[in-house]
């Protein structure tokens, strides 16, 4: 089944404590990205990968960072988290930056 | 400034009517706009792409229409039914960079 697969699905943590989020898809998509979504802002691009060993910044990158190190994961990692990244965090895949994009369950992240 | 504005106020219909939500954007050339369902705390899951030169583009009982003129995006559901419920976002290339950016959505509720 073509499926993007993000771990965990909720995490609660505490300001400064470095976490990852991974995300995996198995459909052989070259571009791959993060988003963020808060009530009244809408999903918003935080990194994106057009293809392995090649990351670029979104709209909101910061306090993020990414590794695209093989072509079907793309982990996100937040160094040291403040609670202004609480948030529901979305991994996608696709094709290429215009076509269909799939989405992963996402991440309901909670900062204290 | 950039925009792309969605209804923020819910859509109340009755089942079996024709919804329709829009999409406005300024500031943007999109060659491709796309139509989005997303159900509370899920990833969204893409619907319909349509591209500049397409006027209009049906799946069963979806249809869009894009009017680069106007600067709009109409998206219907004709025979709405209560499982209809849901946002919807659309979302369109930014001409500029290689992603999509997401409008805030439109939440459409379907009444017996």
């Amino acid at each position: 089944e073509a499926q993007v697969t993000q771990n965990p699905r909720y995490l609660i943590t505490v300001t400064g404590k470095k976490l990852t989020v991974t995300c995996s898809q198995n459909m052989n998509h070259e571009y791959m990205s993060w988003y963020r979504q808060d009530p009244g802002l809408g999903l918003r691009q935080i990194y994106y990968s057009m293809n392995v060993e090649v990351t670029d910044k979104g709209d909101v990158p910061e306090g993020y960072k990414v590794s695209r190190k093989e072509k079907r994961n793309f982990p996100l990692i937040l160094e040291s988290p403040s609670p202004n990244q609480t948030s529901l965090y979305f991994c996608a895949s696709s094709l290429d930056p215009y076509n269909e994009q799939f989405f992963g369950p996402g991440t309901r992240l909670t900062v204290l | 400034s950039q925009k792309i504005e969605q209804n923020s106020e819910a859509l109340n219909i009755q089942e079996g009517k024709t919804a329709t939500l829009t999409c406005n954007y300024t500031n943007y050339s999109p060659a491709y706009l796309q139509w989005y369902r997303q159900d509370p705390g899920r990833g969204p899951v893409f619907l319909l792409l349509i591209r500049e030169n397409e006027k209009e583009k049906r799946k069963e009982r979806l249809k869009v229409t894009f009017d680069t003129t106007l600067k709009q995006s109409l998206f219907h559901i004709t025979a709405s039914q209560p499982a209809d419920s849901a946002t919807y976002l659309c979302a369109l290339d930014t001409g500029t960079a290689s992603k999509l950016t997401f409008g805030t959505g439109t939440r459409l509720q379907v009444t017996l």
